[in-house]
């Protein structure tokens, strides 16, 4: 049981540039989202979704997309990096949407945009 | 809206130790209460969860209690260790609308010395 994988770990984008980070859980989690870890600020929601087909908006989703065409998967896409972004990102998921579930965390993409 | 707050660190402690990371929120309603923990280069791990008022937590010698009246949830430990060296964080689930989202305070790094 894999849990939650994210890929890359690491990755050096250019202004401008664009690219996806993958996100993929075997747990048949209905519930998956975006975080953003950055220093003193904890995590923040990006974009999260209750299920297939289903996605919205979190606290900071300028810059980013996402779609969830299958329950397993759930990339992230940065559509013109900006220095901003640098940060790192976490996906996460839950069995349930419902309050009390807790979460199972990937092990983070650490992404730099020069 | 929701919110977390917890104490800033660095926490530096000697082994064996006692450990309080205190922790308080705002909610409306009646939101889930969490710990996770982030060792150094992973994701977030869920150390203990509440659900409801005076639910105590427990996990690996760390305990929390839900406290409704002074809205905290502390997290104890009567003795560390240098393998509890992490970044600690608090968190609330609170459902509104279609879905939940769990909102993180800004993390408290421990570090044990031996």
């Amino acid at each position: 049981n894999a849990g939650v994988t994210q890929t890359p770990k690491f990755q050096v984008l250019k202004t401008g540039q664009s690219m996806t980070l993958q996100c993929a859980q075997d747990m048949n989690h209905e519930y998956m989202s975006w975080y953003r870890q950055d220093p003193g600020m904890g995590l923040r929601l990006i974009h999260y979704s209750v299920g297939a087909g289903i996605t919205d908006q979190g606290e900071v989703p300028n810059g980013y997309n996402v779609s969830r065409s299958t329950t397993e998967d759930f990339p992230l896409r940065l559509l013109s990096a900006a220095p901003s972004q640098t940060s790192v990102y976490f996906c996460a998921s839950s069995l349930s949407y419902r309050e009390s579930a807790g979460y199972t965390f990937g092990s983070g993409t650490r992404l730099t945009v020069v | 809206g929701d919110s977390v707050t917890q104490m800033e660190g660095p926490v530096t402690l000697s082994e064996e130790a006692c450990l309080t990371i205190n922790c308080t929120y705002t909610a409306t309603g009646y939101p889930s209460l969490f710990w996770y923990v982030q060792y150094p280069g992973e994701g977030l791990q869920l150390l203990l969860k509440a659900t409801k008022a005076d639910d105590k937590g427990s996990n690996k010698g760390f305990e929390a209690t839900y406290r409704k009246e002074t809205t905290s949830f502390h997290l104890e430990k009567g003795s560390v260790q240098v393998s509890d060296s992490a970044v600690y964080f608090c968190a609330l689930s609170a459902y509104g609308g279609a879905t939940n989202k769990l909102i993180f305070g800004t993390g408290t790094l421990l570090a044990v010395q031996p």
